[in-house]
């Protein structure tokens, strides 16, 4: 068990639609990331935050928007929603906002767009 | 923006055999790789990973080696098991004003009894 909980583990919900993705990072780890993953396709980096600041951004569409929490839960929400939009979405977390840390990774959410 | 290419996409071997998957990055400023493992379904999982001062560093059956003048790192994973059949994906720095991890490609791990 990685300490990062994401909710939920499946989604299912049509085009057009709005969903909304929860992570909750390993106590003590202020850093948290996102990263979509097609079937069959590597991890594409969305977007950090940081102690609820934003702190890099990737091919995020700008569709998605994320936030991060008082408590540093974070949460990235997916809206008009289109089929290629169906994906494993990846949460991260990370003691610090540098790349010299190690990525703890949640068990994902499976989207899937119908 | 600032790639890492890494090969192969597909690799076969027997079991017991080693198995050797490479990486290559661009930001000569990269000073930390790690190297992922994802079984089908699950999260990736950090198996090793190596900081731009040393130039290997082994853990059991997996190792990694850094050439920092190439811009390349590798895993090597060595008496291999069915149960290393997996993605395994290496990451990267990327440059920037605010750096993040870029990650390779991955590598269809088959290991054959």
């Amino acid at each position: 068990d990685s300490g990062v909980t994401q909710t939920p583990k499946h989604l299912i919900t049509a085009t057009g639609q709005r969903v909304t993705l929860r992570c909750s990072p390993r106590s003590g780890d202020l850093s948290v990331y996102w990263y979509q993953q097609s079937l069959d396709q590597g991890l594409q980096f969305l977007i950090q935050y940081y102690n609820g600041e934003e702190r890099a951004k990737g091919n995020i569409l700008e569709r998605f928007s994320a936030q991060q929490f008082p408590d540093l839960h974070s949460e990235l929400n997916l809206s008009s929603l289109e089929l290629g939009d169906s994906a494993l979405y990846f949460c991260a977390s990370s003691a610090s906002t540098g790349t010299h840390s190690p990525l703890h990774f949640g068990n994902g959410t499976r989207l899937t767009v119908t | 923006g600032e790639n890492v290419e890494q090969h192969p996409s597909t690799l076969s071997v027997q079991e017991g055999d080693s198995a050797v998957i490479k990486c290559t990055y661009s930001d000569s400023a990269s000073n930390y790789f790690p190297w992922y493992k994802q079984e089908l379904g699950k999260r990736p999982q950090l198996i090793i990973d190596i900081r731009s001062n040393v130039g290997e560093k082994k853990d059991q059956r997996i190792a990694v080696t850094l050439n920092k003048t190439a811009k390349h790192f590798s895993l090597h994973i060595t008496e291999t098991q069915p149960e290393d059949s997996a993605v395994y994906f290496c990451a990267a720095p990327t440059s920037g004003s605010a750096r993040q991890l870029t990650f390779g490609s991955g590598t269809q791990l088959t290991v054959l009894p």
